[in-house]
């Protein structure tokens, strides 16, 4: 059973258009990271959320943190061609704080 | 800061060879991990450190071993390359714990 499952898996949209991913699980989090990975790269941290119904925001992207600290929620407002990527989840998990355990992400394209 | 960085890029090895690929780090980061990425299967945590001297098992050990004689280097050796080894291969770094990790460039790894 996957920890975390992020939807949709794929999203193809045009520039300009709003989209929302979503991260969830069965399971509550202290905390959880959203990552942005570009093809061939490694993944880049974009944000920490800590208390449940937490909202931060970074530029044009809008995290949120469910109340009940069991999903997330990233919102894009009018997308570009360089927000396309591959957006990860990430929680500790086994009770550790040093296993790290990501989603499977959602593959952004974003068209001019 | 170079950050993170990790040798070879690319690497195309045969069934039965033996390699290490290397991982680096300039930022004084006690943490240190590796992960692999399949296509459908996410990031997977092979094995990782929380400082000279001290490695431990994560997701998927088997068929890989580290060592950390360094705060700045984690080496990844693959006793005998398996097919089931192709994969992009991660290194990342981080303060004290898993959280809020940096990640190098990867290695593209093929096993024929």
């Amino acid at each position: 059973t996957q920890l975390l499952e992020q939807s949709p898996q794929f999203l193809s949209i045009q520039e300009g258009e709003n989209l929302t991913v979503y991260c969830n699980s069965s399971s509550v989090f202290s905390s959880l990271q959203w990552y942005r990975q570009e093809p061939g790269e490694g993944p880049v941290l974009l944000v920490t959320v800590v208390t449940g119904g937490e909202v931060k925001k970074l530029k044009r992207l809008t995290f949120q943190f469910g109340d009940a600290r069991k999903d997330s929620s990233l919102h894009i407002t009018a997308a570009q061609p360089g927000d396309t990527g591959l957006y990860l989840c990430a929680v500790l998990s086994g009770g550790s704080n040093y296993k790290l355990t990501f989603g499977k992400g959602t593959l952004l394209t974003v068209n001019p | 800061n170079a950050g993170v960085t990790q040798t070879p890029k690319f690497q195309v090895l045969k069934t039965g060879q033996s390699m290490t690929l290397q991982c680096a780090q300039d930022m004084n980061h006690e943490y240190m991990s590796w992960y692999r990425q399949d296509p459908g299967m996410g990031l997977r945590l092979i094995h990782y450190s929380v400082g000279a001297g001290i490695t431990d098992q994560g997701e998927v050990p088997n068929g890989y071993n580290v060592s950390r004689s360094t705060t700045e280097d984690f080496p990844l050796r693959l006793l005998s390359a398996a097919p089931s080894q192709t994969s992009v291969y991660f290194c990342a770094s981080s303060y004290s714990t898993a959280y809020e990790q940096y990640f190098g460039p990867g290695t593209r790894l093929t096993v024929t």
